[in-house]
């Protein structure tokens, strides 16, 4: 069981938008804005999208935004595109003594 | 061009031992924390353990601690990861993984596999 948690799936039509939310504890992501959103593609490494709750890499589309409202932090995806279909995973710094926590991943499928 | 290049993954029998190297390079590897984060077959990503850029910091994931010991070598720009006492459960692709935040990590390298079974 991931310590943070995620729908196993979400989808939605070209065009459209989704959000994916990652629920934690006031231990991780309600307790700080270290909140991490990795696009996979598969048999692919994980790529950063969202770093400190809502902040974009360099290179990463406008359409990805992320937020945080107490124990649950959210990603956005706008103008779904064909090429987004992938696994998502949040991840989020822990005062516990694991550091860091991933969440199980969602399963995007655009239709 | 930032590079990290795992090796040292392949087949080991329960209880074995294995030795993973991430070969760094397009950055300075020294300033960098590193971890290695682990995907079991079919399965989500798990934080596996993390490395100050001195070496002086280390954390480890519950499900590993006492049986792996994460290293590095900064004059080879070099992150380790020594197994031992390997179980089934262990078995997964494992990335080598930093960045310049030190909970986000924006460096992948391409994933060794590490297989467990008799």
């Amino acid at each position: 069981q991931s310590a943070l948690t995620q729908p196993a799936s979400v989808s939605g039509s070209p065009g459209q938008s989704i959000t994916i939310s990652c629920t934690g504890t006031s231990s991780d992501v309600g307790g700080y804005n270290y909140v991490s959103w990795y696009q996979q593609h598969p048999g692919k490494a994980p790529k950063l999208m969202i770093y400190e709750v809502s902040n974009r890499p360099s290179g990463v589309s406008n359409r990805f935004s992320g937020s945080k409202s107490g124990n649950t932090a959210s990603l956005t995806i706008s103008g779904l595109q064909a090429e987004d279909e992938a696994d998502y995973y949040c991840s989020s710094y822990t005062s516990s003594s694991t550091h860091v926590v991933f969440g199980g991943g969602t399963k995007l499928t655009v239709l | 061009e930032v590079q990290l290049v795992e090796s040292g993954g392949g087949l080991v029998q329960p209880g074995g031992s294995l030795r993973l190297s991430c070969a760094a390079s397009g950055f300075t590897f020294s300033s960098y924390e590193m971890n290695w984060v682990r995907q079991a077959p079919g399965k989500g990503l798990e934080w596996v353990s993390y490395i100050s850029s001195s070496g002086s910091t280390i954390y480890y994931a519950d499900s590993v601690k006492g049986r792996f010991t994460i290293s590095r070598d900064n004059a080879k720009n070099s992150l380790y990861l020594q197994m031992n006492s390997l179980r089934a459960e262990d078995t997964a692709v494992y990335y080598c993984a930093s960045g310049e935040m030190a909970t986000s990590w924006d460096y992948w390298g391409q994933g060794t596999l590490v297989t467990v079974s008799s």
